[in-house]
Formats: structure tokens, sequence, C-alpha cells
């Protein structure tokens, strides 16, 4: 059982590349989220998917796009990515919609460079 | 909107010293509150959570207890050790409606436990 999984774990891009970063779960979760940590201000969300063939916006969408083709992965693309997008990027993975109890559980993250 | 609060860091102990690190929230409604850990170079890990008024929550020695008249859920550990050193972040979920849980985080402290 290996959680949360993230690749690639580093990764430097030149301004206007593009790139997809992959995660996978093995937990059978309905839910999946895509996260990007700055330094001070803690992790905000980028999108989401409650569930196979749907994806939603969450608090900084700009620049990406997701897809959920299945259920276990969920991707996460930079169509031409920004120094902005500089980041590390965390994808998460919560069982259900059983109320604002349940846990969300965190892959170890993937450290993108954008120059 | 909701937002979290968390004291600043970086927060410098020797070990079996006293940890609080504060917590304080804005949200609507009843969330749920939860810390989550980072040890350096890995993912998210949740730490403890609680989910209702003077609920407390406890995990590995560290203790917060959902304070709903002040918005508080400030962190303690009696006696930290090299091991605790890592960021920390609080953490509030809301339940959105066919959207999962949203979880929104504070900018993280960091705690340097040293011998």
């Amino acid at each position: 059982n290996a959680g949360v999984t993230q690749t690639p774990k580093f990764r430097v891009l030149k301004t206007g590349q593009s790139m997809t970063l992959l995660c996978a779960q093995d937990m059978n979760h309905e839910y999946m989220y895509w996260y990007r940590q700055d330094p001070g201000m803690g992790l905000r969300l980028i999108h989401y998917s409650v569930g196979e063939g749907t994806t939603a916006k969450g608090e900084v969408p700009d620049g990406y796009n997701v897809s959920r083709l299945k259920k276990q992965n969920f991707l996460l693309g930079l169509e031409s990515a920004a120094p902005s997008q500089t980041s590390v990027y965390f994808c998460a993975s919560s069982y259900r919609a059983g109320g604002s109890t349940d846990t969300q559980y965190f892959g170890p993250g993937t450290r993108l460079t954008v120059l | 909107g909701d937002s979290v609060t968390q004291m600043e860091g970086p927060v410098t102990l020797s070990e079996e010293a006293f940890l609080t690190i504060n917590c304080t929230y804005t949200a609507t409604g009843y969330p749920s509150l939860f810390w989550y850990v980072q040890y350096p170079g890995e993912g998210l890990q949740l730490l403890l959570k609680a989910t209702k008024a003077d609920d407390k929550g406890s995990n590995k020695g560290f203790e917060a207890t959902y304070r709903k008249e002040t918005t508080s859920f400030h962190l303690e550990k009696g006696s930290v050790q090299v091991s605790d050193s890592a960021v920390y972040f609080c953490a509030l979920s809301r339940m959105i409606k066919a959207a999962g849980n949203k979880l929104t985080f504070g900018g993280g402290t960091r705690v340097l436990v040293k011998p």
C-alpha cells in the first residue's frame, strides 16, 4: 500500500515549456486535490476532483489544467510555465464527502522551478 | 471567507522544553480543525484533529483543544524531542456540497529542537 505517490519529485522548466505532474493513489479514494505550497502562505488549492471524470477549480486555478480519467490518477498540467509557478506541488486524496471530518492524505510533493 | 492564522516561526527550543503553537481561525458554521506536520523533505501528515467545540485531539504527545469561544486551536507538547523538528500547519475544514471537504491552511510554523 503506497498511499499517495507523485511523479516527478523535482523538475526544472524554462518559461513557456509545458509539463504534466502525475498523482496516483491506491486507497480507492473518491476525492483528489492539487495544492501548491509557497513560503509563508501555507497550501492553496489549485483544482480538485470529486470523482472519475469530474474536476473543479480551487482557489488558484489560473495557468493550470487537470484531468481525472481514472479514479486512481489525477494529473496537473502546465501548458505554458511561468516563473510565478515555481513552487512545491502536493497532491492529496480523501475517501468521501462524509463531512468536514474526512482526513486528506498527502503525497511527498513535486518541487518545480521555472526559469 | 475562511482563514487560519498561526504564529510565525521559526520557533527554536531545547530538547524537553514545552512547545506551544498558537492558531486562530475565522469561519462560518462549524468547521473541523486539524494540525498537520511536515518533516523535512516529506509531504504533510495528519497529526491530530477535532471535529466539534471542546473536543481535544491528541497524538504522539501533542494536544490541541477546539475552543469555539476564542476561535482557537493551539497546539501543545509538554516535552519536545529533536525528532519533533518540522513545520506545523493548522487547518480548518468545511464541507462544500458536492465538492468534498475544503481545507484552509495557515502559513505554517517551523519548529527547530536542539539537543
